[in-house]
């Protein structure tokens, strides 16, 4: 289990705020990533890290903001939340621990922004 | 980028039927991955499979990266099997691998 912990689980707010959604690791993986899911879109990734204060953007990063001052949490703002962000949020960490590369997932932020 | 297809879009078995889940990719891929998304919406890796055949209890994988697809295998399905099947490519191989997913697959299992 690579202890990955999202928060919150749930989410509503209002158009034009921002919200920041929480990923933390307690395993020390060095890469992570956020992506979304939209029916009809499968998973699309929004940013990623590959380590300490090292973030690039993904397929659909616009609207959206990461950090990652610590290894074990990589946070994801919506700097001023629109409808079209409302979605299901999934952080993910890719290490060789198994002995190959695969992705865990966290267990999802559902954000509805109203 | 890379496209990743996969059909049928949508599967209904009666339980203990098989079914083969298949996955197209357009380019290249050193990274190839199947998920299932359960009910719940928990998504959990079944198989990390670039290349060759891996089993693993009722479900097996073979990718042949040579034509650029990979099918996933279940066997006596049972109603715990139902959810959505995600295939995910990278050209790319490592840790860092960014993965594109395609649209799933729904499966239901009826008892």
């Amino acid at each position: 289990d690579a202890g990955i912990t999202q928060s919150p689980r749930h989410k509503v707010t209002e158009t034009g705020t921002p919200v920041t959604l929480r990923c933390h690791q307690t395993e020390n993986h060095r890469y992570m990533y956020w992506y979304r899911q939209d029916p009809g879109h499968g998973l699309r990734l929004i940013h990623y890290s590959y380590g300490v204060k090292d973030t690039d953007k993904g397929e659909v990063s616009d609207g959206y903001s990461v950090s990652r001052s610590k290894t074990e949490d990589f946070l994801l703002t919506l700097e001023s939340a629109t409808s079209s962000q409302t979605s299901v949020y999934f952080c993910a960490i890719s290490s060789s621990d198994r002995g190959d590369y695969g992705y865990t997932f966290g267990s999802g932020t559902r954000l509805t922004v109203v | 980028g890379i496209q990743v297809e996969q059909s049928p879009p949508d599967l209904i078995l009666q339980e203990g039927a098989n079914s083969t889940l298949r996955c197209n990719f357009s380019d290249s891929v050193n990274n190839l991955q199947w998920f299932h998304q359960n009910p719940w919406g928990q998504l959990i890796n079944l198989f990390y499979i670039p290349s060759g055949t891996k089993q693993n209890g009722r479900l097996s994988a073979t990718t042949v990266a040579t034509e650029r697809y990979s099918l996933l295998y279940i066997s006596s399905s049972q109603t715990t099997d139902s959810g959505v099947y995600f295939c995910a490519v990278d050209p790319y191989t490592g840790a860092n691998s960014k993965l594109t997913f395609g649209k799933g697959i729904t499966l239901s299992v009826r008892p």
